[in-house]
């Protein structure tokens, strides 16, 4: 199993650009999530999607659009990227059998540069 | 809405010497509380998690973490310290009618010979 596996790793973009982050698990989980992280501020989710076919906001929404395509991928979109979207970008899942209490697992994340 | 507290930005220990990391949350009830570690370039791993019961809670890697509600506390703790727990760590705070966590800013931890 490769578990939680996030395309791109690495990216720049101009500011106004578009770009969808990518995100894939293979363990059959039912809830999954986007956070980003930013220095001393610690992780902050944009949106969520508790079961395939629902989404809701997090904390920090606002540029961001998300598609939950199937009950295994879960994509980021950036429609007009700004400087303040540079951050590191992690998508986790938990099996959501079980309440909130479940483990959160993370992919290895994309480092996203607006310039 | 829960929040999570970690005084501690970074902290630099000796190999071999104990390591304590704080975590204070806030929270109406009682709250799901997490511990994940990310080392440099991966991605965040979870090392241990109390919802219920036993508040002395063990983990992986050695470490174990007790919950404390008089002081609305989750500290980290590890008897001695090896090279590779160099890395940051990250308290986490749920609530038990939602599957968001809120997490605290992280406190790095570095290790001396």
């Amino acid at each position: 199993n490769a578990g939680v596996t996030q395309t791109p790793k690495f990216q720049v973009l101009k500011t106004g650009q578009s770009m969808t982050l990518q995100c894939a698990q293979d363990m059959n989980h039912n809830s999954m999530y986007w956070y980003r992280q930013d220095p001393g501020m610690g992780l902050r989710l944009i949106y969520y999607s508790a079961s395939e076919g629902t989404t809701d906001k997090g904390e920090v929404p606002n540029g961001y659009n998300v598609s939950r395509l199937n009950k295994r991928e879960f994509s980021l979109r950036l429609e007009s990227a700004a400087p303040s979207q540079t951050s590191v970008y992690f998508c986790a899942s938990s099996p959501n059998t079980s309440g909130p209490k479940e483990t959160q697992y993370f992919g290895p994340g994309t480092r996203l540069l607006v310039l | 809405a829960q929040s999570v507290t970690q005084p501690d930005i970074h902290i630099t220990v000796s190999e071999g010497a104990s390591l304590e990391l704080r975590c204070n949350y806030s929270y109406g009830a009682t709250p799901y509380l997490f511990w994940y570690v990310q080392s440099p370039g991966q991605g965040l791993q979870l090392l241990l998690k109390y919802f219920s019961g036993d508040t002395l809670v063990q983990g992986i890697k050695g470490f174990e973490a007790e919950f404390k509600r008089s002081q609305s506390s989750f500290n980290l703790r590890k008897p001695s310290v090896h090279w590779s727990d160099a890395a940051e760590y990250f308290c986490a705070v749920g609530a038990r009618y939602d599957y968001k966590l809120s997490f605290g800013a992280g406190t790095t931890v570095t290790v001396r010979a």
